[in-house]
């Protein structure tokens, strides 16, 4: 990728389970942000975390930062079927505010 | 609905041809961003306009070029179509270059149009 690495590929865990993805980039950045992708569709912004923040909250998400180890996490907690997708992290770095993005982490939510 | 739109959803063409993307931004987004992906290259970024102006340039090819006109919308052109030129091909506007929220904007980053998928046979 042009940035950074998600990990793991791919999760496969059981409803009602915490989902926890890994995301490691390379440079400096301005903000990370993460995004899901259903199958052959439009990425959805989920949660933008700055360079100056290490933790942030949007309802059963839960992201991370960690600039000195260039690493995010992003934590779904009570998964429910319906967050079955792929889950990219992206980087900002300037100059411009063109996004990388990473690789991807393909999450399978069994009911 | 993004609030950006992308056409033609689908596009299937032949080696050699020449197509043209379309993408009208958001509402008030001065930035229009190409992306690539491909399964095995992933998501690439390919060229940034704000209004009207190339900002930055990705991993773009010198047969892909794009611009963006007065009314903000923005075409990617691909000539020479090869087979790997084959992938999903997405758009994505912000309000400006920083990406930074304006008082009465909900959402920060990127808006994704839901792409266009490009089969070069």
């Amino acid at each position: 990728s042009q940035q950074g690495e998600e990990d793991p590929q791919a999760l496969s865990i059981q409803e009602g389970e915490n989902a926890t993805m890994n995301c490691s980039y390379k440079t400096s950045i301005n903000n990370l942000q993460w995004y899901r992708q259903n199958s052959g569709r439009g990425l959805v912004h989920l949660i933008l975390i700055r360079s100056n923040e290490r933790e942030k909250h949007s309802g059963r998400l839960r992201v991370t930062l960690d600039t000195s180890k260039k690493s995010s996490s992003l934590l779904i907690t009570a998964s429910r079927a319906a967050d079955t997708a792929s889950y990219f992290c992206a980087t900002n770095r300037s100059p411009g505010n063109q996004f990388y993005f990473g690789t991807g982490t393909s999450l399978t939510v069994i009911p | 609905d993004s609030g950006v739109t992308q056409t033609p959803k689908h596009l299937i063409t032949a080696t050699g041809q020449r197509v043209t993307l379309r993408c009208s931004p958001r509402s008030g987004d001065l930035s229009v961003y190409w992306y690539q992906q491909s399964l095995d290259q992933g998501l690439q970024f390919l060229i940034q306009y704000y209004n009207g102006e190339e900002r930055a340039k990705g991993n773009i090819l010198e047969r892909f070029s794009a611009q963006q006109f007065p009314d903000l919308h923005s075409e990617l052109n691909l000539s020479s179509l090869e087979l790997g030129d084959s992938a999903l091909y997405f758009c994505a506007s912000s309000v400006d270059p920083r990406g930074a929220q304006r008082p009465g904007r909900a959402n920060y980053g990127y808006t994704f149009g839901s792409g266009t998928r490009l089969t070069v046979v």
